[in-house]
């Protein structure tokens, strides 16, 4: 069975507050881990998809890094706004499967 | 213009009856999606499509039946609708079978039966 667990489950923190958060995966047979990005009554909107151990990918104020040999990535975000309240998905794609296995989530919470 | 746009947006229905929700994609993708948020608001999915041909069939009973008339198209048809068959379900595209790229999705379509 494949887990990828996101911790902590949920987050509160204050306007320009910088903060981070971990998704876990199973590091054998490696091929994918994507970020996505979910407001409430939208759609999950992707963030990024890291594939490579070492890989930093950063989109404004939200960065992420892989490492696929202990099985984990961060997501950080520099100085939080309340526009930045969402849920952040990761997913995981082993080369073995044929579809990603998503985690809960990180529910953040910005208050101004 | 709406990249993957699902309808109807919310379906309230009698336990029993039979509804379909379309799921179009304007990206030129050509692989295609179903996912079911359960009640812990986990995305399960449930089928996939890539060139009108299904690829992943999970453990979905068997009164789900996809049907991909185009690779722009994936509808989901429900037969028999059940109390547990509750929940938002989300189409989603993507370029190839190659999970080294993102997920488009759509708005989601709520069902509730009654």
């Amino acid at each position: 069975i494949l887990n990828v667990e996101q911790s902590p489950q949920s987050l509160h923190v204050q306007e320009g507050d910088s903060t981070n958060f971990t998704c876990s995966f199973p590091s054998s047979n490696f091929y994918a881990l994507h970020w996505y990005r979910w407001e409430t009554a939208k759609s999950p909107e992707a963030l990024f998809v890291m594939t490579l151990n070492g890989d930093e990918k950063k989109k404004g104020r939200i960065s992420a890094t892989l490492n696929t040999k202990e099985g984990y990535s961060y997501l950080y975000i520099k100085g939080s706004q309340p526009e930045d309240s969402a849920t952040y998905l990761c997913a995981y794609y082993a080369g073995n499967n044929r579809k990603l296995i998503w985690g809960l989530g990180t529910s953040l919470a910005v208050n101004p | 213009d709406t990249a993957v746009s699902q309808t109807p947006k919310y379906l309230v229905t009698q336990m029993g009856n039979d509804k379909s929700i379309k799921c179009e994609q304007n990206l030129g993708h050509d692989t295609m999606y179903w996912y079911k948020q359960d009640s812990k608001k986990f995305l399960k999915i449930m089928f996939s499509y890539n060139n009108k041909e299904l690829i992943i069939n999970e453990t979905v009973p068997n009164r789900f039946s996809p049907k991909s008339p185009d690779k722009a198209h994936l509808n989901l048809h429900i037969n028999s609708l059940e109390l547990g068959d509750s929940a938002v379900y989300f189409c989603a595209s993507s370029q190839g079978q190659q999970f080294n790229q993102p997920q488009h999705f759509g708005d989601g379509t709520r069902l509730s039966i009654l």
